[in-house]
């Protein structure tokens, strides 16, 4: 089954801990991307990469910090420095390069709330 | 900044009616326009825009970019329960070093009752 698996579905976070949430693609995607999703907001870009062991801010890393060591595999932690964690995280991957047919496909998220 | 605005934030309809979401950008190194629904979980790509004019269609689905303009609308005809979703507006840009990014509006969430 071809796609992008995130996990877990839900997390509780305690004051003060870092947590990670997985995200893992087969389709062979160079690039992936993480998004925080607010009540009521669009998706916002936290991190992403092109190329494995790169990766780059987006609007909102302050509090997350990301790894890409495998191709397959973007993990973004979410530190005790990000004071308003609570929202829905999603991952995305996609092709890199200029066709453009490439679109961002997704997974399924992690709801992430603050014990 | 990249923005995309998306009108109206919600709507609710009868079954059977006729809606159009509004999505309007100003973006730098616009590459195309892409809309996705978004039931629960995860976005689900419904079309991607990138020439001015052209109606991409889908059932009964359909949608248009006007890039003088800088917007697109989305139509669905005949909306059934099933509609019922958040509908996002995303658009892709080239920010260098080989890299595209979205850019989404708030989305609007569309209520379809029976």
């Amino acid at each position: 089954d071809g796609g992008i698996t995130q996990s877990p579905k839900y997390l509780f976070r305690k004051e003060g801990q870092n947590v990670t949430l997985s995200c893992e693609q087969n389709l062979n995607h160079d690039a992936m991307y993480w998004y925080r999703q607010d009540p009521g907001q669009g998706l916002r870009l936290i991190y992403y990469s092109q190329i494995v062991n790169d990766f780059q801010k987006g609007d909102i890393a302050e509090g997350y910090s990301v790894s890409r060591e495998k191709k397959e595999s973007f993990p973004l932690t979410v530190t005790s420095a990000q004071k308003n964690p609570t929202a829905f995280y999603l991952c995305a991957s996609r092709t890199s390069g200029a066709p453009i047919r490439n679109i961002q496909y997704f997974g399924a998220g992690t709801r992430l709330s603050v014990l | 900044e990249d923005k995309v605005v998306q009108s109206p934030l919600s709507l609710v309809v009868h079954e059977g009616d006729t809606v159009t979401l509004n999505c309007s950008y100003e973006v730098t190194n616009f590459r195309s326009l892409l809309w996705y629904k978004q039931e629960k979980k995860a976005p689900t790509f419904l079309f991607m825009l990138t020439s001015s004019g052209i109606e991409k269609k889908s059932g009964r689905l359909s949608s248009i970019l006007d890039k003088k303009e800088l917007s697109s609308i989305l139509n669905i005809t005949a909306t059934q329960t099933g509609d019922s979703a958040i509908y996002l507006c995303a658009v892709e840009a080239y920010s260098g070093a080989g890299s595209y990014q979205l850019t989404f509006g708030k989305g609007t969430k569309l209520s379809v009752i029976p």
